[in-house]
């Protein structure tokens, strides 16, 4: 496989479900982030990984919860979700190199009911 | 606050001609900016940078503009074809963000090109 890819592309989950989303990017990159992205509103970067390490968290609620096992992989851990959660959820990846050129996945659309 | 504006109406124009999408900033010194596409239901894919110090770049049927006494950037596409239709977003970084590695993206503007 090649670039940055997400799984799984679709997901639904009740309110206290628990749920993992998997990122894996083939790019040899270093910096890692997800976004949240909501219909008609502009992309939310949430957190930002360097190096397995997390240098942003972007007043992101606790129920999101990122880990980052290495450099090529990303997953965003969810717990107890409000409605108001679901959208598209994007992990991208770059150079450790000004000006971050982004790579984006294909994205996860979760639906929160 | 900062605020990034792009037309949220749909530009709708006719094969070959030349489109031409608008990014506006406000509160924001930004040292790059950058040019994404996004297809429905597909994550953004990167197309163009320009940063502070230049006025325009090219790429192939794309060129994109930077003014930054008017806080404003153009992207155009020309001979446009309808595979070109797509949403297109700008993203700003100050050089605070970048060390914070942080893109503040726009909302985007949906291009219709018509055959």
């Amino acid at each position: 496989e090649t670039g940055v890819t997400q799984t799984p592309r679709h997901l639904v989950m009740g309110m206290t479900n628990k749920k993992s989303l998997k990122c894996e990017q083939h790019l040899g990159h270093n910096a890692m982030y997800w976004y949240k992205q909501s219909a008609k509103k502009p992309l939310e970067l949430m957190f930002v990984y360097n190096f397995k390490e997390q240098t942003e968290n972007n007043s992101v609620p606790s129920r999101f919860s990122p880990e980052c096992p290495n450099s090529s992989h990303l997953f965003l851990h969810l717990h107890t979700l409000q409605p108001e959660d679901s959208a598209l959820y994007l992990c991208a990846s770059s150079q450790e190199v000004i000006p971050y050129e982004q790579y984006f996945g294909p994205g996860t659309r979760l639906t929160v009911t | 606050s900062q605020k990034i504006e792009q037309n949220s109406e749909a530009l709708n124009i006719q094969e070959g001609k030349t489109a031409t999408l608008t990014c506006n900033y406000t509160n924001y010194s930004p040292a790059y900016l950058q040019w994404y596409r996004q297809d429905p239901g597909r994550g953004p894919v990167f197309l163009l940078l320009i940063r502070e110090n230049e006025k325009e770049k090219r790429k192939e049927r794309l060129k994109v503009t930077f003014d930054t006494t008017l806080k404003q950037s153009l992207f155009h596409i020309t001979a446009s074809q309808p595979a070109d239709s797509a949403t297109y977003l700008c993203a700003l970084a100050s050089a605070e963000d970048t060390g914070r590695r942080a893109l503040t993206f726009g909302s985007g503007t949906r291009l219709q090109v018509q055959p």
